[in-house]
């Protein structure tokens, strides 16, 4: 069974830019999960969703980011226009609705906005 | 509020060594607790989680970790410490939904030979 895969792995753009972060579950997993982690800190919740519908985007740091879930698979996560304090890593993580407990991660997509 | 304080970013170790990684927790609500741990280039995985059973939790790897709620602490633990251990671990709680993880800064450990 594939894991939570991520695209891309590193992207390297500059202040004003525009990025997209793409994630793809495990497939069946209705929850999908947006994380970041900046400058070797803690990994922090940006969102939820369940299906195509957004649970909780308490995390989310301003309305510079937009996650979008349609048909509920895929989900990407655009930033536009980025910043330099937007550089991190950001991690997809998945859960099965009726499963287990455990979220599972992606590798992630290491950004650097210069 | 949950919260996950990890003493330590870095953490170095002989093979064969001891391994204790420290972390100490702040939760509302009973806890549920996870240790993660990442290889380079890889996904965080899954080394135990601790979910209101037995306060003594065994993970993959040897790797073990003891619900201390009196010290509020579930700190990881490895007897003998082998190279391949060498990655990032993460402590975190999560939300009793288990839809939103709190996780620690992390700490990095390096296994010498």
């Amino acid at each position: 069974e594939a894991g939570v895969t991520q695209f891309p792995s590193h992207s390297v753009i500059e202040k004003g830019q525009t990025v997209t972060l793409r994630c793809d579950p495990i497939s069946g997993h209705d929850n999908l999960y947006w994380y970041r982690r900046v400058m070797g800190k803690e990994i922090k919740f940006l969102l939820h969703f369940v299906k195509e519908s957004k649970q909780d985007e308490s995390g989310m740091p301003n309305n510079r980011f937009l996650a979008e879930r349609t048909g509920g698979t895929y989900s990407t996560l655009k930033v536009q226009p980025a910043e330099l304090e937007d550089s991190g890593v950001y991690f997809c993580a998945t859960r099965d609705l009726r499963g287990d407990n455990e979220q599972f991660f992606g590798p992630g997509t290491r950004l650097t906005v210069l | 509020a949950q919260s996950v304080t990890q003493l330590g970013s870095h953490v170095s170790v002989s093979e064969g060594a001891l391994v204790l990684l420290r972390c100490n927790y702040s939760s509302s609500v009973p806890p549920y607790l996870f240790w993660y741990v990442q290889y380079p280039n890889q996904g965080l995985q899954l080394l135990l989680k601790y979910t209101s059973a037995a306060t003594l939790v065994k993970g993959i790897n040897d790797f073990e970790a003891e619900f201390k709620k009196s010290e509020t602490s579930f700190h990881l633990t490895k007897p003998s410490a082998h190279m391949s251990d060498a990655a990032e671990y993460f402590c975190a709680v999560s939300d009793l939904d288990f839809n939103k993880f709190y996780f620690g800064s992390g700490t990095k450990l390096n296994v010498k030979p």
